[in-house]
């Protein structure tokens, strides 16, 4: 079963706006990592948290991981009709591999 | 020059045919993967490859061999295609396994007729 589950589904903003993704997961986590996949490409590494870290930046990206709850949330602000792609959560939960929930569409409209 | 790169980019084939995903990594990195993605975006686990030792088969049918011939690449290779195997694969590499970020090709899209 997919480990991680991010909400929303599909998600339609405006530019300028913020984007907030969410993402659960079921067992302890050694670390929590954030994907971007635009449409036709391959996956592109945007964050990774460790599981005693509690939040993150990079740029326009705050992640940030709250392991009592078993979640993470990444946060795009000022968003650009660049930054409209599916957004994928996935948990190093040991055994060596990543496991990916099933992805957040994100549309910016310009 | 490309981190990841896997060919063919496109692939059609009729069922029951044998064909071949090969996969090449310039980083350095320890571990390969096999990746599926279905119609619904959802992402799975194959294969995994550390210094070319198998690590995780995450039970995949045997129509399905990956060969490492050296930690630079990992190649897929699947005999007697089924129209349930179109889907688009992806290779990636990471230097220490999951605990750090994972490099992906472009991608396979693999049509089965």
């Amino acid at each position: 079963s997919q480990q991680g589950e991010e909400d929303p589904q599909a998600l339609s903003i405006q530019e300028g706006e913020n984007a907030t993704m969410n993402c659960s997961y079921k067992t302890s986590i050694n670390n929590l990592q954030w994907y971007r996949q635009n449409s036709g490409r391959g996956l592109v590494h945007l964050i990774l948290i460790r599981s005693n870290e509690r939040e993150k930046h990079s740029g326009r990206l705050r992640v940030t991981l709250d392991t009592s709850k078993k979640s993470s949330s990444l946060l795009i602000t000022a968003s650009r009709a660049a930054d409209t792609a599916s957004y994928f959560c996935a948990t190093d939960a040991g055994g060596n591999k990543l496991v990916f929930g099933a992805g957040t569409i994100l549309r910016v409209k310009s | 020059d490309t981190a990841v790169s896997q060919t063919p980019k496109y692939l059609v084939t009729q069922m029951g045919n044998d064909k071949s995903i090969k996969c090449e990594q310039n980083l350095g990195h320890d571990t390969m993967y096999w990746y599926k993605q279905d119609s619904k975006k959802f992402l799975k686990i194959m294969f995994s490859y550390n210094n070319k030792e198998l690590i995780i088969n995450e039970t995949v049918p045997n129509r399905f061999s990956p060969k490492s011939p050296d930690k630079a690449h990992l190649n897929l290779h699947i005999n007697s295609l089924e129209l349930g195997d179109s889907a688009v694969y992806f290779c990636a590499s990471s230097q220490e396994g999951a605990a750090t970020e994972a490099f992906f090709g472009q991608g396979t899209r693999l049509t089965v007729v």
